[in-house]
């Protein structure tokens, strides 16, 4: 079975500052997708950013950009130039293959809460 | 983008009574929407799988009759709370794919807070 871990559970960056959000997931398929989910106070969940299992090259998404050490199952999230805005919930998730059923499983980790700090 | 719109965002209900929460793909067509269960500070945990047309996928643990689940078109599904009891108070949230469009990720709605007096 898929699991996904998020080992911070809270962290905290100063306005402007670059943090880095740590994911590994644990998984025996190899076509797979992983996501960032920010999750604000309003509780709408909003993606932050996607990768391809099967690209090496990182995703990067404006200030948001992603580690993504296959081999390594770790799939971190940098934010750079952290804004008040940025503060919220993230989640990591990770898509599994088609499934037998003809649909697609997610996965979330147990999200790190960070607060940026005027 | 794709947009999922969830209904009502909240609701206050006796113990005893049901409770019917609309998840909507608004400009997308969705053969699956997931239906998620979040407790306070704790990730989504996902109760079931609604399949367009057929029988909802439940997750291990989750009662079907008491969560039950209809997915009677592309655009619509809905999670029925029955029977309610304070323990049932959470926060519901649904997500929807697109699945003609080809979208990678889940959309989701914005989520049903439900309080069982």
């Amino acid at each position: 079975a898929q699991t996904v871990t998020q080992s911070q559970p809270e962290m905290s960056v100063q306005e402007a500052e670059t943090v880095t959000l740590s994911c590994t997931y644990d998984t025996s398929e190899n076509n797979y997708y992983l996501f960032w989910y920010k999750q604000p106070p309003s509780r709408q969940m909003i993606l932050v950013i996607r990768q391809e299992a099967y690209k090496q090259q990182n995703a990067t998404e404006n200030r948001f950009s992603v580690n993504f050490q296959k081999a390594a199952k770790s799939f971190s999230l940098k934010i750079s130039d952290s804004q008040l805005g940025d503060t919220a919930m993230y989640f990591c998730a990770f898509r599994s293959p088609l499934l037998t059923s003809g649909t697609y499983k997610y996965i979330f980790g147990t999200g790190t809460r960070l607060k940026v700090l005027a | 983008g794709a947009v999922v719109s969830q209904h009502p965002s909240w609701v206050i209900c006796k113990s005893g009574t049901s409770v019917k929460i609309e998840c909507r793909s608004l400009d997308f067509q969705a053969t699956t929407m997931f239906w998620y269960r979040q407790f306070p500070k704790q990730s989504l945990m996902l109760m079931a799988t609604s399949n367009e047309g057929s029988k909802a996928t439940y997750e291990q643990g989750v009662e079907k009759d008491k969560f039950l689940i209809n997915h009677a078109s592309l655009t619509l599904s809905t999670l029925t709370v029955t029977s309610a009891h304070p323990e049932d108070s959470s926060f519901y949230i649904c997500s929807a794919r697109d699945s003609w469009g080809g979208s990678t990720e889940a959309f989701f709605g914005q989520g049903t807070r439900l309080t069982v007096v």
